[in-house]
């Protein structure tokens, strides 16, 4: 079975640009997790979608904000960046509770705000 | 709410011999699980073993293996043989349905092996 794959790995952006990132999780995964990884922060959740619904949201200001398609890829979006916004995203795919609450994690988007 | 402490920042062990890394945490919850994810220097996170609250038996695989002391709240990895791959952030995680499926980490352990 292939991997979570995330695109773009890399992306500079200026600030108040906007930005969308892509995850195709693992066949047969439902649910979609997104988390933000900075030295200072460690990883931090942002949320997470399954069968095209947000379940749970982090502790994140509305700039952020995701979707899940049919095909349960999904994408986020982050509106007017700001510098601390530089950071790796992640994507993680699971099962999640319907077999098993492990994540699996894709290679990641390293976002560059200047 | 979740929380989940490492408390060895860095940590350094040579080829083939044996280091443990530990985890804290602390949780309400009686149905839970937990995991140990592995962070090579290319940046892709691995799972690397995960346990069941609910299990008495430690996980293990292969040269990975845990010590889950669940009244302690302690869950740490055991590496055993350490090999130069093995270099990379080890993070522990809790997990549970009330938690909104969402992974809480600890802050890392950065681990590396020398010759």
């Amino acid at each position: 079975k292939a991997g979570v794959t995330q695109t773009p790995r890399y992306l500079i952006k200026t600030r108040g640009q906007q930005v969308t990132l892509s995850c195709s999780p693992i066949s047969g995964h439902r649910s979609v997790s997104w988390y933000q990884q900075t030295p200072g922060q460690g990883l931090q959740f942002l949320f997470e979608y399954f069968s095209e619904t947000q379940r749970n949201k982090g502790n994140f200001p509305g700039r952020f904000s995701g979707r899940q398609f049919s095909n349960s890829r999904s994408e986020m979006n982050v509106s007017t960046l700001e510098l601390g916004d530089s950071a790796l995203y992640l994507c993680a795919s699971s099962l999640a509770g319907t077999g098993g609450y492990e994540q699996y994690f894709g290679p990641g988007t390293r976002l560059t705000v200047t | 709410a979740q929380t989940v402490t490492q408390s060895q920042p860095e940590m350094s062990v040579q080829e083939a011999e044996t280091v443990t890394l530990s985890c804290t945490y602390d949780t309400s919850e009686n149905n839970y699980y937990l995991f140990w994810y592995k962070q090579p220097p290319s940046r892709q996170m691995i799972l690397v073993i995960r346990q069941e609250a609910y299990k008495q038996q430690n996980a293990t695989e292969n040269r990975f293996s845990v010590n889950f002391q669940k009244a302690a709240k302690s869950f740490s990895l055991k590496i055993s043989d350490s090999q130069l791959g093995d270099t990379a952030m080890y993070f522990c995680a809790c997990i549970n349905s009330n938690s909104g499926y969402a992974l809480n980490f600890g802050k890392g352990t950065s681990l590396l092996v020398t010759p």
